[in-house]
């Protein structure tokens, strides 16, 4: 039973579009993130929700809005697409902020803006 | 604000040679450092941890860490390389306070020579 599980694995969509990938922990986490990965296999936290609420909104364009219904669920919808915004976007959850538990990441969410 | 630097964004051994994986960090409060690893098209996994206690902190896989303040240093180690262990490694350091994210390093890449 996957830990915590993105849909789709794969996108690929034309720029301009909307789209948005969802994200599920079964793990009884109390926060969940968003990070970026770019074709360097940087990682870049985006966003962080704690119990439904915001806690962490890095300097992320607004075309990218998180939605969380529940602390097992945070969604990323993306409006506008652009060129740029091609990457692999990971999810992930921690207990406790995960300040020292460390994250658990899903498989990624590989996003192919043409 | 904290950050990670890993030295070295490639790093070729031979199977059954030593790897030494590095990693050098920067926080304003004592750390909390964490490696994971990334097989091809995978999300990350957690090898190991350091929080507070023991420095030397044993992971899986066979991998182990030693975290040295002086040094601001969490370099990774693993005595005999496997093929398996191909991939890439990244560092990250945890900030404190009440939005907590891991800052991760650039990555390193791991080819196994046969």
């Amino acid at each position: 039973d996957t830990a915590v599980s993105q849909t789709p694995k794969y996108l690929v969509t034309q720029m301009g579009n909307d789209k948005s990938i969802k994200c599920e922990q079964n793990l009884g986490h109390d926060t969940m993130y968003w990070y970026k990965q770019d074709s360097k296999k940087f990682l870049k936290i985006m966003f962080s929700y704690n119990n439904k609420e915001l806690i962490i909104n890095e300097t992320v364009p607004n075309r990218f809005s998180p939605k969380s219904p529940d602390k097992a669920h945070l969604n990323l919808h993306i409006n506008s697409l652009e060129l740029g915004d091609s990457a692999v976007y990971f999810c992930a959850s921690s207990q406790e902020g995960g300040r020292g538990y460390g994250y658990t990441f899903g498989s990624g969410t590989r996003l192919t803006v043409v | 604000a904290q950050s990670v630097t890993q030295l070295g964004s490639h790093v070729s051994v031979s199977e059954g040679a030593l790897v030494l994986l590095r990693c050098n960090y920067s926080s304003s409060v004592p750390p909390y450092l964490f490696w994971y690893v990334q097989y091809p098209n995978q999300g990350l996994q957690l090898l190991l941890k350091y929080t507070t206690g023991a420095t030397l902190v044993k992971g899986i896989n066979g991998f182990e860490a030693e975290f040295k303040k002086s040094e601001t240093s969490f370099h990774l180690t693993k005595p005999s390389a496997h093929m398996s262990d191909a991939a890439e490694y990244f560092c990250a350091v945890s900030e404190g306070g009440g939005a907590q994210k891991l800052v991760f390093g650039q990555g390193t890449r791991l080819t196994i020579n046969p």
